[in-house]
Formats: structure tokens, sequence, C-alpha cells
């Protein structure tokens, strides 16, 4: 079975400087896909960034960035320039990739706090 | 407008009463599944279907029951609630074999005193 671990349960920042979030996880399969998702107050799920494991390149979308290490199993979450609106609750989450019923693994989540 | 919609938003309930949860999309995917969500824990899966009349077990599936007569629906069944399902659930769905793209419904709050 797949597991997704985020060692920081809370983190904080200033407003405009960069902050990053870690992420393990752990699978014997090479095919799959890893997610960032944002939950805010409202508590809607949104993805924030997706890699896909065989793209070697970083995913990058505007202010975020991960740094993808396939053979560590790492997945951290780089947000630059942070704004007030990136306070949220920040999952992890894993996929195999392929088959129709691969579900979501999520790790249990960090918050992060964007001080003013 | 593709989107997945839950109702109610915000229960709060008492111990035994059954109550259904529903979950509806509109993009015509095959795969849909629940999710709970506790502090602490992140989300976790609770059942899913891979299409009408076709169902499974997640990781967290007991106390609840599930059912797809037809493709659009979902919906979740708490047959006889208790505190412990005091939780946020989040139905999402997705194309089948597209692990890439999933959406989520708004999520539903529920309280079982």
């Amino acid at each position: 079975a797949q597991t997704v671990t985020q060692s920081q349960p809370e983190m904080s920042v200033q407003e405009a400087e960069t902050v990053t979030l870690s992420c393990t996880y752990d699978t014997s399969e090479s095919n799959y896909y890893l997610f960032w998702y944002k939950q805010p107050p409202s508590r809607q799920m949104i993805l924030v960034i997706r890699q896909e494991a065989y793209k070697q390149q970083n995913a990058t979308e505007n202010r975020f960035s991960v740094n993808f290490q396939k053979a560590a199993k790492s997945f951290s979450l780089k947000i630059s320039d942070s704004q007030l609106g990136d306070t949220a609750m920040y999952f992890c989450a894993f996929s195999l990739s392929g088959g129709s019923n691969y579900k979501l693994t999520f790790g249990k989540g960090t918050l992060l706090t964007v001080n003013p | 407008e593709a989107q997945v919609t839950q109702n109610p938003r915000y229960l709060i309930t008492v111990t035994g009463k059954k109550l259904t949860v529903t979950c509806s999309q509109n993009m015509n995917h095959e795969y849909m599944s629940w999710y709970r969500q506790d502090p602490g824990l992140g989300l976790r899966q609770i059942y899913y279907s891979m299409n009408v009349e076709v169902t499974d077990k997640g990781d967290v599936p007991e106390g609840y029951k599930v059912s797809r007569k037809e493709k659009r629906n979902f919906p979740l069944i708490l047959e006889s609630p208790s505190p412990n399902q005091t939780s946020l659930y989040f139905c999402a769905s997705r194309l089948a074999g597209h692990q890439e793209t999933q959406y989520f419904g708004p999520g539903t709050r529920l309280l079982v005193l």
C-alpha cells in the first residue's frame, strides 16, 4: 500500500517570503502522480500543482513549484512571494496511474499561516 | 459548468437517525468516490464506484453504505450514525483511468450528537 507523509503539521511565513512544505511517499510502483491540494477556510479542495512521475522536470504553476526527487521519494512544495491568501491547509497526495480504480492517498496536511 | 454537487452542505443529527448525503456530477464520469476528512488524519477513502452498479470499499467503510443506480449520482448512506462519524465529507469524480484530474465537491460537514 502507498503512504504519504507530511512531517510539518503547522508552518508560518511572513508575507512576500518563500516557504517550502515537505512531503515524502512510499511506493514500489514506477508510474504515478503526485499532487498538492490547497484547502482554504472555505474547505474547498483546490488543486495547486501536479507532477507525473515519468517527467524529470519539476512542475511549476506561477508562484508554486515542486522539488520532485524520485529516488528519494520526496515531493516538496515551494511557495514564492507568499500572500495572505495562501493561508490554508495543504495536502500532499499520491495516485498510481494507468488503472481504473486507483484512489488518491493523502498526507495528514500542513497548516500554513501567512503573516502580514 | 463542470461540477460535483453535494447536499446538504451542513447537517446536525442525532445518533441512530438514518441520513443520506447526495452527490451528483455532470461530467459523465465513470469513477466516483467518497472521502472523509478528520483533523490530523487527512482525507481517507470510504467507498468508490467504477461505474453504475459497481461499488467497492475504500479504507474506512464501516458504518457507511453507497449505491450507484445512475451514472451521475453516488449517495452516501449512514443508516445508524454515531458520533465518531462526525466529520467533513467529500465526494469526488473523474474519468476512468484518468487519475490526473479529479473533481471534488464542496464538502458536507456532519455533526452527530
